[in-house]
């Protein structure tokens, strides 16, 4: 059962500009969201989460919005750079177990 | 550094085989969680440690799979008889906050 859902396998942006990644979730029992960013070889490395009693938080470039009518968050990256290039997944808990997670946006940005 | 350390890296073995991964958190965490990650796919709850007591299994650990936490520090997971089904990176994670859970840098598993 695929809890948490991140249709696009790939994303490719230019240097500078927005990226944004999206993920759906279908248990309204998660509390928590969380974006997580991987290299090869390493484990996933946190980036940002929200609580599901906010729509947005914001850190540096990074931000998070959520919907939860929509069952929808997204992940903005302004200004995008190559660093960034890496795959980022979506996360979704409740009360800090059993984190169920995407499969993944590998984002590609370009010089 | 994500205050976790995993043991071996990388590991090769031939089907049929039992292999054993430790994880050793820098600092004392009451919670430990075991994860896999196959190809393509984001990381799947395995098991999760509250000190000693091991607190839930997934379905996808089979009788084949053991994970111990005997001292409430650091974890071993061992798979017996190991398939090819098998390969993947094993991870484990600890809490902080807020609500997040911190990564280890996996242990990468092939059964020939």
């Amino acid at each position: 059962d695929q809890q948490v859902k991140q249709n696009s396998p790939s994303l490719s942006v230019q240097e500078g500009r927005i990226s944004i990644l999206n993920c759906d979730y279908t248990n309204s029992m998660f509390d928590y969201f969380l974006w997580y960013k991987k290299y090869p070889a390493e484990g996933p490395t946190f980036l940002i989460s929200i609580s599901s009693i906010k729509d947005k938080n914001e850190d540096g470039r990074f931000t998070v919005f959520l919907n939860k009518s929509a069952k929808h968050l997204s992940l903005h990256i302004v200004p995008s750079q190559p660093g960034d290039s890496a795959v980022y997944f979506c996360a979704a808990s409740y009360n800090n177990n059993d984190m169920r997670f995407g499969a993944g946006t590998r984002l590609t940005v370009k010089p | 550094d994500t205050g976790v350390s995993q043991d071996p890296r990388h590991k090769i073995t031939k089907r049929g085989q039992n292999v054993t991964f430790r994880c050793d958190p820098i600092s004392e965490h009451n919670r430990l969680y075991w994860y896999r990650q196959t190809l393509g796919q984001g990381p799947e709850f395995l098991t999760y440690f509250q000190n000693e007591a091991q607190l839930e299994k997934s379905r996808l650990l089979s009788d084949r799979f053991s994970a111990e936490r005997p001292k409430g520090s650091f974890s071993t997971l061992e798979i017996q008889r190991t398939e090819q089904g098998d390969s993947a990176m094993y991870l484990c994670a600890f809490p902080g906050p807020p609500e997040t859970q911190y990564f280890g840098p996996g242990t990468r598993l092939l059964v020939l």
